[in-house]
């Protein structure tokens, strides 16, 4: 049992490039997001998925896509890369309750991303 | 406590002691607060959580405390250890929202 699996750990890419952030859980989750975290801060949601075939922007949505492949996989893709996104990138999961109230997050390892 | 910038509050306490970390939340209507563990090159662990309808509840050496009428978390480490040493984020959540929203953190150093 795994948890949550984030590939790669560690990337850097060029200003303009593209790339996919992976992420899989293997919790039987309903829900999964994406964060990122920059010195000094806090997390910053930038998109979810609160079930399978939904996603929602978060507070930092912009430069970013998601894609819900299935339940157990949730993708972050930076379609044109800026010095702005070099950031640590955690992809979480939970069971959510629909109605909301409190949930249990499950992080992953993180990626850092670095872009020059 | 929670604060906004580049620089985490940072809380420094002896081995053996214990150690208080506080938060402030805003949003009088969050109605589930949680507590994380972040160590250096890893994600955040989750400790322990809280409704609102409670004040208080412990866990293994850790308790958490919630006044709502100051709108303020805390978060207690018993004897403390030197692996306890990391920074802790306290969340909150509110019905319907579907997303837990992130203090700064707080960095705990113990010194031997």
């Amino acid at each position: 049992n795994a948890g949550v699996t984030q590939t790669p750990k560690f990337q850097v890419l060029k200003t303009g490039q593209s790339m996919t952030l992976q992420c899989a859980q293997d919790m039987n989750h309903n829900s999964m997001y994406w964060y990122r975290q920059d010195p000094g801060m806090g997390l910053r949601l930038i998109y979810y998925s609160a079930s399978e075939g939904t996603t929602d922007k978060g507070e930092v949505p912009n430069g970013y896509n998601v894609s819900r492949l299935n339940k157990r996989e949730f993708s972050l893709r930076l379609e044109s890369a800026a010095p702005s996104q070099t950031s640590v990138y955690f992809c979480a999961s939970s069971e959510a309750v629909p109605t909301g109230g409190g949930e249990k997050l499950f992080f992953g390892s993180g990626t850092q991303l670095s872009v020059l | 406590g929670e604060s906004v910038g580049l620089h985490l509050p940072t809380l420094s306490v002896q081995e053996g002691d214990n150690s208080i970390i506080n938060c402030a939340y805003s949003n009088s209507a969050s109605d589930y607060f949680i507590w994380y563990k972040q160590e250096s090159g890893k994600g955040p662990q989750f400790i322990i959580d809280i409704r609102s309808n409670m004040d208080k509840r412990q866990g293994q050496r850790v308790t958490v405390l919630l006044n709502k009428t100051v709108k303020h978390l805390s978060l207690q480490i018993a004897a403390t250890q030197p692996g306890d040493s990391a920074v802790y984020f306290c969340a909150e959540n509110t019905r319907g929202a579907q997303k837990l929203v992130f203090g700064q953190g707080t960095r705990l150093t113990i010194n031997p």
